[in-house]
């Protein structure tokens, strides 16, 4: 079976640190991407990667960078964490080329908070 | 810009009725998918069902099924025969392909499904 795993699923930090959220997929897909939840606001895309060491910006970049140095792994990064940016954290996946109808994959959420 | 509608924040439903959760979306491409998706509390999404912009039939999956009105811009997902396991966040999504680029998808803000015993 398809398979996203996030490597936390709760996480509390501190306003200033820097933390790490690592996302990884074993269905060898190009395309990865992260996604902030908020209620009444559904999903909103941070950023995305279609290849390895290639990044796109999606809706809501700011405060955030990202990493993809292996195909199956995609890492979200907030450089210095603030309130705001307590969230839902999704990351998800799906293969590159004509597959407009293949859903995206998703990993179980990493809920964060920081304090 | 492409937006998705979904104007019921919150509903509830008997168990075993039927019940139809409404999406509305905004795209000038001919060529576009839609997706609805369950968030259980738990968290993750699930995957239900895909309607694509040139499919002449309804999309229909085990008791998921699309009321799909294209010239309405309207995408209602039909769960019949409610069950408890039923309650959760369901979102309604949006990708367009135009193919000249990463064809993004877009997702609306969600609607909560109560399902009463």
């Amino acid at each position: 079976d398809v398979k996203v795993t996030q490597s936390s699923r709760y996480l509390v930090k501190r306003t200033g640190e820097k933390v790490f959220l690592e996302c990884v997929q074993d269905m060898d897909h190009e395309n990865m991407f992260w996604y902030r939840q908020d209620p009444g606001l559904g999903l909103r895309l941070i950023y995305f990667s279609y290849d390895v060491k290639m990044k796109e910006k999606g809706d809501i970049p700011e405060g955030y960078s990202v990493s993809r140095e292996k195909k199956e792994r995609f890492s979200l990064i907030l450089e210095s964490a603030s309130t705001n940016q307590t969230s839902m954290y999704l990351c998800a996946s799906d293969p590159w080329g004509d597959y407009s109808n293949q859903p995206q994959h998703f990993g179980d959420g990493t809920r964060l908070s920081i304090l | 810009a492409q937006k998705i509608t979904q104007t019921q924040p919150g509903m509830f439903v008997q168990e075993k009725e039927a019940v139809t959760l409404d999406c509305t979306y905004d795209t000038s491409d001919p060529s576009y998918g839609l997706f609805w998706y369950k968030q259980p509390s738990s968290g993750e999404m699930i995957f239900l069902i895909y309607q694509g912009s040139y499919d002449q039939q309804n999309a229909t999956e085990g008791r998921y099924s699309l009321n799909f009105q294209k010239a309405r811009k309207s995408a209602n997902l039909v769960i019949s025969a409610s069950q408890l396991g039923d309650s959760a966040m369901y979102f309604c999504a949006m990708r367009e392909t135009m193919k000249t680029s990463y064809d993004k998808v877009i997702f609306g803000p969600g609607t909560s499904l109560s399902v009463i015993p």
